[in-house]
């Protein structure tokens, strides 16, 4: 089955600096990578998702980049906000909409 | 869309006890799910339904876990008898494949045995 690695565990930036969050999947068949965001006490919610015929996708300050040769896909935050910091999970699945397998998770903090 | 609801929103119980957590997913979402959170283990997924049918429950952690969907609108994860170490926040999410990937989490059942 799948496996989804995600470094790193934790991640603290200057507010204003950039994030980069990485993860890597086993199963060469996964074609959606999702990303979603999880702040303290509340649900995932996703923010931003790429498919496999895709190498980048961007949405304002947040970007996601695949490789699927090498089998990772990195979230990328610019100009991060003291509202950015939560815990960022990635996922993959090869059955499009059905069972994700998400990685451990990237806290990350926004220092003023 | 009041989105996937969830309940109870807490629950404490007594180790021994049966435990039952409740979702109702959004109107016209054909996939549910069953994931489980806790600090150690990140979040797993347990079990999934399409249509009101099991398709994977490989995640179910033992026989002390049971999984139904009576109908499009409703769904149970039950916990019996319940142990200290099932103490996670169980969220219910859903989603449609006529749409987007997209999971739609519900709030979240916080369970504490104690």
């Amino acid at each position: 089955g799948e496996n989804v690695e995600q470094h790193p565990s934790t991640l603290s930036v200057q507010e204003g600096d950039s994030a980069v969050i990485k993860c890597t999947y086993s199963d060469s068949a996964s074609n959606y990578f999702p990303w979603y965001k999880q702040e303290l006490g509340k649900r995932p919610q996703l923010i931003i998702d790429i498919r496999s015929n895709v190498g980048e996708k961007k949405d304002q300050r947040i970007a996601v980049t695949l490789n699927k040769t090498a089998k990772h896909f990195s979230l990328h935050i610019t100009e991060t906000q003291p509202e950015d910091s939560a815990v960022y999970f990635c996922a993959a699945t090869s059955n499009y909409g059905q069972n994700f397998v998400f990685g451990p998770g990237t806290r990350l903090s926004v220092l003023p | 869309d009041a989105g996937v609801i969830q309940s109870p929103r807490h629950e404490v119980t007594e180790m021994g006890q049966e435990v039952t957590l409740r979702c109702k997913p959004i109107s016209g979402h054909d996939y549910l799910f069953w994931y489980r959170q806790t600090m150690m283990r990140g979040l797993e997924l347990l079990i999934y339904f399409n249509n009101n049918v099991p398709i994977d429950d490989s995640g179910m952690p033992e026989d002390r876990f049971s999984a139904k969907m009576p109908n499009a609108s409703f769904s149970t994860l039950k916990i019996q008898p319940s142990e200290p170490r099932d103490s996670a926040v169980y969220f219910c999410a859903s989603s449609t494949l006529r749409e987007t990937g997209e999971l739609f989490f519900g709030e979240g059942s916080r369970l504490t045995v104690l």
